[in-house]
């Protein structure tokens, strides 16, 4: 198993431009969640997802989207990037059916705004 | 929403020492608590989790404790060792099954 897989590692934006951050898991969790780390900071929820063709607001939603309509892809999409959305973002996944649920996370994407 | 406070913000022991951090949550709901250890450059990383209805939990030279009447848990390291070193997130859930993360502590182990 891979685990979750996220893409691109690195990205350079301009301000104004768009991108998604690809996120995949093959562990069939049903949970995915996309957190945001700033330097120095802890992680914070942007959306979480609890299977295909749901998705919820976490605490820090705004300038963002996603979509879950399979199991695997959870992606997040960037609308007119800002210098504020410069950050590290992982992407997780968890079973629904364990009391103790940790998450299993990608190895993030550092994106920065410029 | 939840609140959670992670104390110290860094912490320096020297190899053997123990290492104390701890946290404190605001939601009487919240029902797992796991802890993080973040090298850096990479990827936050489970090493112990406890459910609400266990006080303490012990993994080798790691253990838990949960205090739910003061709404607080710790996480300690004896026998502190260079690869000790990290960056340690807590984190809490209050059933929704998505974690809220406290700010992180520095632990610097000196050989």
């Amino acid at each position: 198993n891979a685990g979750v897989t996220q893409t691109p590692k690195f990205r350079i934006l301009k301000i104004g431009q768009s991108m998604t951050l690809q996120c995949a898991q093959d562990m069939n969790h049903n949970y995915m969640y996309w957190y945001r780390q700033d330097p120095g900071m802890g992680l914070k929820l942007i959306y979480y997802s609890v299977g295909a063709g749901i998705t919820d607001k976490g605490e820090v939603p705004n300038g963002y989207n996603v979509s879950r309509s399979t199991t695997e892809d959870f992606p997040l999409r960037l609308e007119l990037a800002a210098p504020s959305q410069t950050s590290v973002y992982f992407c997780a996944s968890s079973y629904s059916n364990k009391a103790n649920y940790g998450y299993t996370f990608g190895s993030g994407t550092r994106l920065t705004v410029v | 929403g939840e609140n959670v406070e992670q104390h110290p913000s860094t912490l320096s022991v020297q190899e053997g020492d123990s290492a104390v951090i701890k946290c404190t949550y605001s939601d009487s709901a919240s029902n797992y608590f796991p802890w993080y250890k973040q090298e850096l450059g990479k990827r936050p990383q489970l090493i112990i989790d406890i459910r609400s209805n266990v006080g303490e939990k012990k993994d080798q030279r790691i253990a838990v404790t949960l205090n739910k009447t003061a709404k607080h848990f710790s996480l300690h390291i004896t026998e502190t060792q260079p690869e000790d070193s990290a960056v340690y997130f807590c984190a809490t859930d209050t059933g929704r099954r998505a974690l809220t993360f406290g700010s992180g502590t520095r632990l610097q182990v000196q050989p």
